[in-house]
């Protein structure tokens, strides 16, 4: 199974501040298809998570522009350029490249 | 407006089985996979397997015998079975198409 490793596994953060989290795999996510299936996700506190990123860059609907995602084969980061209070939560990278899917440990954004 | 929403029971005795629905609204399950991913309290997310569009299913392989993924596609439903549960399958148990979640079930597993 692929092994998705988050870091860091919990963040402090002032609001405005700018954040970026590792997600790196033991294997390339690359499809054959041509396609990288590395999503993100937040969970706030009591809620399920919602997704945030999906294919490594693309935003989600209605997802601020303030989250962007980046990388390619086993090294993706998730950034978000300016913290905001209902930012604060766990965040996940997840794949969908090989079954099964695997998610990682999660990064717990907190306020500093 | 996309939908889903777990139910079944909150509490299963150790070693019996549990069964849970994933009721749908918004979206044909011909045409959309349908996850369970799990969540044992204050811990991360488990991915539990798949029912694609097509009818097939795929199961995280610490769990692949003893669980099961099924579905009526004539009442929207997804349905999970999983056998000889222990009390370190308590947590909350969600279906999802990744893009949209239901709320969750909470599961307890206690005698």
């Amino acid at each position: 199974d692929v092994v998705l490793t988050q870091t860091p596994p919990t963040l402090s953060a002032t609001i405005g501040q700018s954040v970026s989290i590792s997600c790196r795999s033991s294997q390339s996510l690359l499809h054959s298809n041509g396609n990288t299936y590395l999503n993100w996700l937040l969970q706030r506190p009591g809620q399920p998570p919602q997704l945030l990123i999906y294919l490594v860059s693309r935003l989600e609907s209605g997802v601020p522009n303030r989250f962007s995602g980046s990388g390619s084969g086993t090294d993706f980061t998730l950034k978000i350029s300016g913290v905001e209070a209902e930012d604060l939560g766990v965040y996940y990278c997840v794949q969908s490249t090989h079954a099964p899917y695997t998610f990682g440990a999660g990064t717990k954004l907190e306020l500093k | 407006q996309v939908q889903l929403k777990e139910s079944g029971p909150g509490l299963v005795q150790p070693s019996q089985t549990l069964s849970l629905t994933c009721t749908v609204s918004g979206f044909s399950l011909t045409s959309y996979n349908v996850h369970w991913v799990r969540q044992p309290p204050g811990k991360g997310l488990e991915w539990m397997g798949v029912i694609w569009s097509g009818g097939n299913t795929d199961y995280n392989s610490a769990l692949k015998p003893r669980l099961s993924i099924s579905r009526d596609t004539s009442k929207s439903q997804v349905f999970l079975t999983m056998n000889s549960l222990q009390t370190e399958d308590t947590g909350i148990y969600y279906c999802n198409r990744i893009r949209n979640w239901g709320q969750g079930v909470m599961v307890t597993v206690s005698s």
